[in-house]
């Protein structure tokens, strides 16, 4: 099992830009999660998806937008890349979302927006 | 509303000496708590987790947490310190999925 996996692992965009940020998940999990890491800070949660077909705001969902494509996947995407969302970007899963559930991460992708 | 304080940015250990990285809390209920690893340059993993059962959970490699509700408390506690401990540990407590709140962290320095 590769349990999450997201693709790219590193990124580099210049401001304007867009791009996707892929995450794909092998436990037959229902909820899914995208978060950002900053220096000095916990995580924040931009947005996630109890189950297929829903998704909702997180934390900071200001400049993205996600799709939950299937069961397994969920895409985050910057429309219009800005210097503020320099981050590393980690996807999640969990069984069912509920607040006790463990959370399993993909090993993040660490984005540069010049 | 939530949140959560880790009380120190950084603890430096000696090897097998005890570890102590402190969490304290606030909720308007119940909530759940959590304290997860991240080694350099990897994901993160789930060190442990109360769900109001018992009070002293255990969990992977040695580590285990106490919840003190008078105290607000979730210290992350392990007897002897070793080399493959050093890390970034982050406190989380959760009421919600959609108020799940991170700690700044805690990063451990082991020294040999």
């Amino acid at each position: 099992n590769a349990g999450v996996t997201q693709t790219p692992k590193f990124q580099v965009l210049k401001t304007g830009q867009s791009m996707t940020l892929q995450c794909a998940q092998d436990m037959n999990h229902n909820s899914m999660y995208w978060y950002r890491q900053d220096p000095g800070m916990g995580l924040r949660l931009i947005y996630y998806s109890a189950s297929e077909g829903t998704t909702d705001k997180g934390e900071v969902p200001n400049g993205y937008n996600v799709s939950r494509l299937n069961k397994r996947e969920f895409s985050l995407r910057l429309e219009s890349a800005a210097p503020s969302q320099t981050s590393v970007y980690f996807c999640a899963s969990s069984v069912s979302g509920g607040a006790p559930d463990t959370q399993y991460f993909g090993p993040g992708t660490r984005l540069t927006v010049l | 509303a939530q949140s959560v304080t880790q009380l120190d940015s950084h603890v430096s250990v000696s090897e097998g000496t005890p570890v102590l990285l402190r969490c304290n809390y606030s909720s308007s209920y119940s909530p759940s708590l959590f304290w997860y690893v991240q080694h350099p340059n990897k994901g993160l993993q789930l060190l442990l987790k109360y769900t109001s059962a018992a009070t002293l959970v255990k969990g992977i490699n040695g580590f285990e947490a106490e919840f003190k509700k008078s105290e607000t408390s979730f210290h992350l506690t392990k007897p002897s310190a070793h080399m493959s401990d050093a890390a970034e540990y982050f406190c989380v407590v959760s009421e919600s999925v959609d108020q799940l709140i991170w700690g700044a962290g805690t990063k451990l320095i082991i020294k040999p």
